[in-house]
């Protein structure tokens, strides 16, 4: 069965970095574009950011003027976010999601919380 | 980027009523429209996508449609474990977005 499960939050002071890890297994990674979504504490979904299932292709969202990068390592099944320069309106719980052309998002991690707080 | 309402953003309702929560694109997104539902401390789950497919597992009391700017999620009878949070998100353009939510409450 399909399963992502992700991995790397924890507590961070701003400004410093963190890199959040999604480990799939029960499909093959390598033919699936990946995402990033994050839910602040009691607010909605946030699109991230979108890879291309062969690493090639990255789309960010314009709220984070390039602090964060998507990757992945298809011979490990890992989808990687790495955050930077974090400010405390990070904090949120990061999800990440397989997708479908076509369909969309079908199926999600369970989510992993990063907190930016001094 | 499109902008994605949802309408009512919350409602009472009681087991075994039909439900309907709307969403509204601010331009036209063809039929590239997902419906999730989210439980407290849970990951979303998707429901639906292409505005009216149905992803496996999911019961047949929820049903999808619409086309354009216009959607809806229907809930045919509601049973106890569809009290959640319900949001839409259109995928026919990069940045993807999300509606508000609809929190569906006990009555």
């Amino acid at each position: 069965q399909v399963q992502l499960v992700e991995s790397g939050g924890g507590v961070v002071q701003p400004g410093k970095s963190l890199r959040l890890s999604c480990a799939a297994s029960g499909f093959t990674f390598s033919t699936y574009a990946m995402h990033w979504v994050r839910q602040a504490p009691g607010k909605g979904l946030e699109w991230v950011a979108h890879i291309s299932y062969d690493g090639t292709y990255q789309l960010y969202a314009d709220s984070l003027k390039g602090r964060f990068t998507i990757s992945r390592d298809n011979f490990k099944s890992t989808l990687h976010l790495q955050l930077n320069s974090l400010r405390a309106e990070d904090t949120a719980v990061y999800y990440c999601a397989r997708s479908i052309s076509g369909v969309g998002f079908d199926y999600w991690g369970q989510g992993t919380l990063v907190t930016v707080s001094s | 980027d499109i902008q994605l309402t949802q309408s009512p953003s919350s409602l009472s309702a009681s087991v075994g009523d039909r439900v309907t929560i709307t969403c509204r694109a601010s331009q036209g997104i063809s039929t590239s429209l997902a419906w999730f539902q989210q439980k407290p401390g849970r990951a979303p789950k998707s429901l639906i996508f292409a505005a009216s497919g149905l992803h496996s597992g999911v019961p047949s009391r929820f049903s999808g449609s619409g086309s354009g700017t216009d959607f809806t999620l229907t809930i045919s009878s509601l049973q106890p474990e569809d009290f959640a949070t319900y949001y839409c998100q259109q995928y026919k353009t990069y940045p993807l977005t999300f509606g508000g939510g609809t929190k569906v409450e006990i009555k």
